[in-house]
C-alpha cells in the first residue's frame, strides 16, 4: 500500500530559528496537505497544495508540492514556542467521481522548541 | 464555535465490553470519518460516510462498526472490545469530498484491559 515517509522524526530547536520537514512517498498524489497536532487536541490543517510544482504560504509557513506530485516539504521561518506539536504530511489520491480516494498520512515530525 | 464534538473523552473497557465513540459536527459537512492513532503508526482510517446514509469501510474496519445517524452525526461502536483496540480515537468531517481537508475533534482516549 501507499506509504509516506515523514522526517525529520524529531527536531529540537532554538526560537527563532527556521525549521525544515519533507514527506515523499512511491506513489503520486493528487493534493498534498500538512497537518499540525497539539497535545491533547486534534490535526489542524494548516496548508493545502493541489498542483505539482505549488507553493503557498500561511504566514510563517511554506509549503510546496513537490515536481514529480510524489514529494512535498513544510517550512517553518523564525520558530516560537507555540510552534510546538507534531506536525504531519498527508497525501490525497482522486478515485474519480463519487469513489473516495485514500488519504495517507505520514508517521509526524515532532518539533520542540526551545525558548 | 463547536466543529466537532466527540464523546467520552477518556474512556476504560475490559476485554469483551462494548462502548459507543459519539460524533456530531456543527459545520453541515456531508462526510464524516473515523480514525485511530497509535504511536508510530500515524493515522488509520477505521470508517467513513460519505454522505447521510452511507457508510463504507477504511483500512482498518475489523471490530468496529458505524452509524451514520444524521448529516450531524456519526458513531463508532465496539462490540466486544479487546487490548488491540487500544488507542486514540478521532472523529472528523469535510465540507469538500475527496481533498483531504478534515476537521477533526478533540480525540477520545480508550483503552482496553
Amino acid at each position: 500500500g501507499q506509504q509516506l515517509n515523514q522526517s525529520p522524526q524529531s527536531m529540537f530547536i532554538q526560537e527563532g530559528e527556521d525549521v525544515s520537514m519533507n514527506c515523499t512517498s512511491s506513489s503520486i498524489f493528487n493534493t498534498w496537505l500538512w497537518y499540525k497536532q497539539e497535545p491533547g487536541e486534534g490535526p489542524v490543517l494548516l496548508i493545502a497544495l493541489y498542483k505539482a510544482g505549488e507553493l503557498t504560504s500561511n504566514g510563517r509557513l511554506t509549503a510546496q508540492f513537490g515536481i514529480t506530485r510524489k514529494d512535498s516539504f513544510l517550512n517553518i521561518s523564525a520558530s516560537i514556542p507555540s510552534d510546538v506539536g507534531i506536525y504531519f504530511c498527508a497525501g490525497q489520491t482522486n478515485a474519480g467521481g463519487t469513489s473516495y480516494g485514500k488519504l495517507t498520512f505520514g508517521q509526524g515530525t515532532i518539533l520542540t522548541v526551545h525558548p | 464555535n463547536a466543529g466537532v464534538t466527540q464523546t467520552p473523552k477518556f474512556q476504560v473497557l475490559k476485554t469483551g465490553q462494548s462502548m459507543t465513540l459519539q460524533c456530531a459536527q456543527d459545520m453541515n459537512h456531508n462526510s464524516m470519518y473515523w480514525y485511530r492513532q497509535d504511536p508510530g503508526m500515524g493515522l488509520r482510517l477505521i470508517y467513513y460516510s460519505a454522505s447521510e446514509g452511507t457508510t463504507d469501510k477504511g483500512e482498518v474496519p475489523n471490530g468496529y462498526n458505524v452509524s451514520r445517524l444524521n448529516k450531524r452525526e456519526f458513531s463508532l461502536r465496539l462490540e466486544s472490545a479487546a487490548p488491540s483496540q487500544t488507542s486514540v480515537y478521532f472523529c472528523a468531517s469535510s465540507g469538500r469530498w475527496n481533498t483531504g481537508e478534515l476537521f477533526f475533534g478533540e480525540g477520545s482516549r480508550l483503552t482496553v484491559l
